[in-house]
């Protein structure tokens, strides 16, 4: 079964570091975008940018470009997401996403993972 | 930066159709797709490539973009159809999601 499997909810305070996990598994995982989306309690999908797990070239949406830093290992086939300080308005439920057709301009997201809350207390 | 718009709320009686909108400049010019996220829930690719269906979807949904607006049509409205859906494109490699629509079956 393809899936991508986040790590479990954090619970921080404002000023400290985070990094959450996606585990991709059932294909093959060099071959697939992984982006990040963000959805703020009660509010829409928001872009944060993807990554491309066979040479970890990332591209950032502006809103969210030096404020979260995108990563991968191929060799666990597991993409991250990390802050160096939390916000209060960092709270929010993160969702990874796999591109069915990476970088082309049809691309879309097929498989999701099941989200990680991340609630930052100030 | 290239903006997606949507109306906030839909309304839509059992096993009538619901149709949802998505605005944005030449918006015709790229691929729509759109996604169902329903409470508690991920959400889940419903129309891609602006008229395609993934395996698994109902055939009463469907999609069209032409112009500067993409469509999502729910034929045949279902208790079960009722969540937010939102569109989304790409513009110069940037990921654009729409505002979102909540789909109220009455």
């Amino acid at each position: 079964e393809v899936q991508l499997v986040q790590s479990g909810a954090e619970v921080k305070k404002s000023g400290e570091s985070l990094r959450i996990s996606c585990k991709g598994s059932g294909y093959s995982f060099t071959g697939y975008w992984i982006s990040w989306v963000r959805q703020m309690p009660g509010k829409g999908l928001e872009w944060m940018g993807r990554i491309d797990p066979s040479d970890s070239h990332t591209k950032y949406s502006p809103s969210f470009q030096g404020h979260v830093t995108i990563s991968a290992d191929k060799s666990i086939t597991t993409a991250f997401l990390q802050w160096s300080s939390l916000k209060a308005s960092d709270t929010a439920m993160y969702y990874c996403a796999r591109h069915s057709y990476s970088g082309r301009p049809n691309d879309a997201f097929d498989i999701w993972g099941q989200g990680t809350m991340v609630p930052v207390s100030s | 930066s290239y903006e997606l718009t949507q109306p906030p709320s839909v309304s839509v009686s059992p096993g009538q159709t619901a149709s949802i909108t998505c605005s944005g400049e030449k918006l015709g010019d790229k691929y729509a797709c759109w996604y169902q996220q329903k409470p508690g829930q991920s959400p889940v690719v419903v129309i891609y490539e602006d008229t395609k269906r993934p395996s698994g979807i109902p055939e009463r949904f469907s999609g069209s973009n032409s112009g500067n607006t993409a469509t999502l049509t729910i034929s045949g409205t279902q208790a079960m159809d009722e969540a937010d859906y939102y569109c989304q494109a790409w513009d110069s490699g940037t990921g654009v999601f729409g505002s979102g629509t909540k789909v109220t079956v009455l």
